[in-house]
């Protein structure tokens, strides 16, 4: 089965530093996709980043990277040089696998980690 | 502006009662996704829709029905056979989805639904 699992219900970081938010996927097919959002409290969803199951690099849009350690299944969120807008629920989630007929293009998604930064 | 947009923001039923959320989107997306949130959760799949014409429960469809007449469209009721409507009900397209496709699906502002 299919799995997302965000450890961190919270962090903390100070303005200007650097913050990894884990994620770890449980998955038994080699094609999948990995995505990162962001929920402010006013509650729209806005996507970060994305990391396919293939790509040889880690993704990277702005301030945002993506650690991708495939063997140990994990895709961990960096944000570099956080800013007090960064403050938000942040959820990592999985593309179900292109074999699962019509389900392919559905997400699922973690219990999400609340960071908030310190001015 | 290319977007989803859903209506109300805020709704509120009553007991016995079937409640229509609204979710229309100009992006030309094939798909859409109906997603509950409740507080300190991630979000969970209602129902789906690849197609016009076309549906599919997701996890916890039981208490909702959903309508796709048009590509633009797809409303959600939440019936009176769901017993806990309370939550944070969020909407999303997407293009079909292409052998490790990139595309992300776009979101809704959301409705928060709550028992009178």
């Amino acid at each position: 089965a299919q799995k997302i699992t965000q450890t961190q219900p919270g962090m903390f970081v100070q303005e200007k530093e650097a913050v990894t938010l884990d994620c770890t996927y449980d998955t038994s097919d080699p094609s999948y996709g990995l995505f990162w959002y962001k929920q402010p409290s006013s509650g729209e969803m806005i996507f970060l980043i994305y990391q396919g199951s293939y790509d040889q690099q880690n993704a990277t849009e702005g301030r945002y990277s993506l650690n991708f350690q495939k063997a140990r299944k994990s895709a961990n969120l960096v944000i570099s040089a956080s800013q007090l807008g960064d403050s938000a629920m942040y959820f990592c989630a999985m593309r179900y696998p292109m074999n699962y007929g019509g389900s392919q293009g559905n997400l699922i998604f973690g219990k999400g980690t609340k960071l908030s930064v310190k001015p | 502006d290319g977007g989803i947009t859903q209506s109300p923001k805020y709704l509120f039923r009553k007991e016995g009662q079937n409640v229509t959320l609204s979710c229309e989107q100009n992006l030309n997306h094939d798909a859409m996704y109906w997603y509950r949130q409740d507080p300190g959760q991630g979000l969970r799949l209602i129902y789906y829709s690849q197609i016009v014409n076309d549906f599919q429960k997701g996890d916890i469809a039981e208490g909702y029905s959903v309508s796709r007449e048009k590509k633009e469209s797809f409303p959600l009721t939440v019936t009176s056979a769901q017993k806990n409507p309370t939550a944070f009900y969020l909407c999303a397209s997407s293009p079909r989805v292409r052998i490790d496709s990139n595309q992300p699906q776009h979101f809704g502002d959301g409705t928060r639904l709550s028992i009178l």
